[in-house]
Order: C-alpha cells, then structure tokens, then sequence
C-alpha cells in the first residue's frame, strides 16, 4: 500500500535555529496537509495545499512558519527561528481530495526545541 | 464552527470485552466522521468512516462505529478487544461544506489488559 513518506523521523535543535520537514505524499494526491500534534492533543491543520496552491493557512504562525509544495507534489515546511513552544510531532497527510475520502497519515517528524 | 468532542481521556477493558470509546461532535451542516488509531510515535492510521447510509459502519480489524443523528454521536465499538488494540484512539469531522480539513477531537487512550 501507497505511503506519505516524511522526513526526518526525529529533529533535535536549539531555539533560534532553522529546521526544516520533507513530505511526500502518495502519488496522484492532489490535496496535502500539514498538522501540528503536541503530546497529548489531536492533530490540528497548519496549512493545506491543493495542488500547489495554498487553501487554508489560517492557523499557520506566519512570523516564523513557511510551507511551499513548488511543483504540487512534495512539501517543505520550515521553522525559523524555532522555539520551545514548537516541540511537537509534525504530521503531513494527503488526500485524493474527493469528497468523503480519508486523508492518510505520513508518521511524522518528532521535533524537540531545546 | 466544527468541533468534536471525546469526553474519556482513557478507557481500560479486560482482553475479550467488548469496548466502546465515545466521541460526539457540532457541525453547522451534515458530517463526514472518521476514525483513526496512533500508536507510539507513528502517524494516525485510517480505521473507518461515515459518509451516508448505514448508520453502523464496520472498518479495519474488527472494529465499527454507530453513527446517531439525534445525539450527533459517533462512538467506536469492538465486540472483543485485543491487547493488540491498545494505542490512541481519534475521532474526527469534516463539514460537507468544507474544503477538506478534519478537525480532530483530543484523542482517547484505550488500554486493554490480558
């Protein structure tokens, strides 16, 4: 079965410093998501692209998050400067974008801002 | 605005007992609700969904949910729990209307002992 494949699994930096997350989804997916799942909360969305172009970015904390998906298939998200309120695991979803599909989960990047 | 809500942080069952784990939601319109389980530092893993029909649905390794309009309800259900089962249950919603993000209740932990 197709996967989002992320990267890195694990990220540890020093407040102030850049990081940044790799996702690609499964092929033919037009719709991809970013969500931001602190320890012991449910996921919640940061930015969402169709195709290249961002939906919704409403949530995203634009001072120091960016997110591009360039070509409309894969995703950065960047951090700059990190910090320690930004420690999280970092999961990127895809979707067909048809109404009433799943989205399937890459397994995330764990960052630790210390 | 779109919320759900999964009012046990934990649930604990015997191996062999059925479990329930609850989860009610607000939408302004008709919901799309779906089920996720995540287990230690992996992404969330699509279990089953309601799109329209049958208001009991039945998804991935044994499990199902009861979709109730009147009490807009959605609870998870297994007739006979696995340890295997133990992990981070999630429910989720997304408005008809929407543009496709899911919004994600707070999770609930089920842990099933032999």
């Amino acid at each position: 079965e197709a996967e989002v494949a992320q990267s890195p699994r694990y990220k540890i930096t020093e407040k102030s410093q850049a990081v940044a997350f790799w996702c690609d989804p499964i092929s033919g997916h037009a719709t991809l998501y970013w969500y931001r799942q602190i320890l012991g909360q449910g996921p919640e969305l940061l930015v969402q692209f169709q195709d290249e172009s961002v939906v919704d970015d409403s949530q995203l904390p634009k001072d120091r998050f960016s997110a591009e998906r360039l070509k409309g298939v894969d995703s950065t998200l960047k951090i700059q400067p990190a910090e320690l309120g930004d420690s999280a695991m970092y999961l990127c979803a895809s979707s067909p974008g048809r109404a009433g599909s799943p989205l399937h989960f890459g397994n995330g990047t764990r960052l630790t801002v210390t | 605005a779109q919320s759900v809500a999964q009012p046990e942080d934990q649930v604990n069952v015997a191996e062999g007992n059925p479990l329930t784990v609850k989860c009610t939601y607000s939408v302004s319109g008709n919901p799309y609700l779906f089920w996720y389980v995540q287990y230690p530092n992996r992404g969330l893993q699509f279990l089953l969904k309601y799109i329209t029909g049958d208001n009991l649905v039945k998804g991935s390794y044994g499990f199902e949910a009861e979709f109730n309009k009147s009490q807009t309800s959605f609870h998870l259900k297994k007739p006979s729990a696995l340890v295997s089962d133990s992990a981070l249950y999630f429910c989720a919603v997304r408005d008809r209307g929407s543009q496709g993000n899911l919004i994600f209740g707070k999770g609930t932990k089920l842990s099933v002992k032999p």
